[in-house]
């Protein structure tokens, strides 16, 4: 497709375990971001990931998640040992290297993660 | 740190009346972007309009207008005409030198006949 695609788009988990959410951003986007949006709280940045440097991790809650981006292309957002405030919908957006100046960032349709 | 308010948590407007939605953002950087960003129910984030902080000249987009006020810290949206399908969860968004989207927690905009 040429969108950005996010799976699963819906997740439902029982606290303590681990989840992965998958992005798979738009060909030759070098940029790509992950953010989590919760009712009433915006959306929240996580990651941001462009081509080899260092990813911007600054958003990221707390040591139980981690994210990668393998071949600069994929990327996998984990959560371990979720806990019932990690339910939102997490969102993944991709952009060529300078597109969010221009507010060119495509964004997936997110997955809802549920923790029981 | 930048920071987005969006102190509106809904909105409603009637079919073809005038909508203004607000967005006041706090940052030190003088070069910098801000955005507004439309959500409807499917969660596809959409652009709306985008405004550079160093032009004075407020964006237009069709039916969608801003306000930008620099010294005030203000960036405000203005809907035309609103129409239903202009339904849906709008975002203000800012990016300065560090690359990453800031959102605002958005204003649930309402549309009825």
């Amino acid at each position: 497709g040429a969108g950005v695609s996010q799976s699963p788009s819906n997740k439902v988990t029982e606290k303590g375990k681990d989840v992965e959410l998958r992005c798979d951003p738009i060909s030759g986007h070098t940029a790509l971001y992950w953010y989590r949006q919760s009712l009433g709280q915006g959306l929240e940045f996580l990651i941001y990931f462009q081509g080899n440097s260092a990813p911007d991790k600054s958003g990221l809650p707390s040591d139980r998640f981690s994210a990668e981006r393998t071949g600069g292309s994929v990327s996998t957002l984990t959560i371990q040992r979720t806990q019932q405030e990690d339910s939102a919908v997490y969102l993944c957006a991709s952009t060529p290297r300078g597109g969010a100046y221009t507010g060119e960032l495509f964004f997936g349709e997110g997955s809802r993660l549920t923790v029981l | 740190a930048q920071t987005v308010t969006q102190s509106q948590p809904e909105m409603s407007v009637q079919e073809a009346e005038t909508v203004t939605l607000s967005c006041t953002y706090d940052t030190s950087e003088n070069n910098y972007y801000l955005f507004w960003y439309k959500q409807p129910p499917s969660r596809q984030m959409i652009l709306v309009i985008r405004q550079e902080a160093y032009k004075q000249q407020n964006a237009t987009e069709n039916r969608f207008s801003v306000n930008f006020q620099k010294a005030a810290k203000s960036f405000s949206l203005k809907i035309s005409d609103s129409q239903l399908g202009d339904t849906a969860m709008y975002f203000c968004a800012f990016i300065g030198t560090a690359s990453k989207l800031t959102f605002g927690t958005g204003t649930r905009l309402q549309v009825t006949l």
